[in-house]
């Protein structure tokens, strides 16, 4: 079965101090991760697709990594404007998109 | 500008009530898609749609409905047989379905019921 699970629920940081989150899967074809950040009560706002494992992309603070098994969403010198739910979900084989439950961050000054 | 809509923000509705709620892309995506978001579920998906005219049934389609008759639309009704209808309601659009593309996703509908 096609699964998603992301980790952990939810993440405490300072200003400043780095980290990664985690979005495991297990599909028998991938066709594409995607990373969104979501802000309470607004809808998910893409932030990078990946289609093969090794493949990096990055945009400013974030950097998305890809390997067969799960994908790292690193955030580097995090200030609380970064402070959201960030969500991965999966594109399988058959076409199905199944989302994980994501990890909430909370950045503090 | 292209995107995404959804209305209204906000809906209220009493039970036994059918609502429907509308969304709307400018985009000229085929693929569109229904999510409901409860706290700590994360995104389930409802309906979803590949091209005008056909729409196939998601996770949790039980209660739901929905239409495809032009590109730019696909608005879903909440019916009174949805037991549990208060939740997040997001829509979203695709170029085309199949896992591959990027989903753009409107701001979403918080739907409660009295």
């Amino acid at each position: 079965e096609d699964q998603v699970t992301q980790s952990p629920e939810a993440l405490r940081l300072q200003e400043g101090e780095s980290s990664s989150l985690n979005c495991s899967y297990t599909v028998s074809g991938l066709r594409g991760l995607f990373w969104y950040r979501q802000d309470p009560g607004k809808g998910p706002e893409f932030l990078f697709t990946l289609y093969s494992a090794g493949e990096e992309k990055e945009k400013e603070r974030l950097k998305a990594t890809l390997t067969k098994k799960e994908s790292f969403l690193h955030i580097t010198a995090p200030k609380p404007e970064d402070s959201a739910t960030y969500l991965c979900e999966m594109g399988g084989s058959q076409g199905n998109l199944i989302f994980g439950k994501g990890t909430k961050l909370s950045v503090k000054p | 500008d292209g995107g995404i809509t959804q209305s209204p923000k906000y809906l209220f509705r009493k039970e036994g009530q059918n609502v429907t709620l509308s969304c709307e892309q400018n985009l000229n995506h085929d693929a569109m898609y229904w999510y409901r978001q409860d706290p700590g579920q994360g995104l389930r998906l409802i309906y979803y749609s590949q091209i005008v005219n056909d729409f196939q049934k998601g996770d949790i389609a039980e209660g739901y409905s929905v239409s495809r008759e032009k590109k730019e639309s696909f608005p879903l009704t909440v019916t009174s047989a949805q037991k549990n209808p208060t939740a997040f309601y997001l829509c979203a659009s695709a170029p085309r379905a199949g896992g591959t593309d990027t989903q753009y996703f409107g701001p979403g509908t918080r739907l409660t019921v009295l």
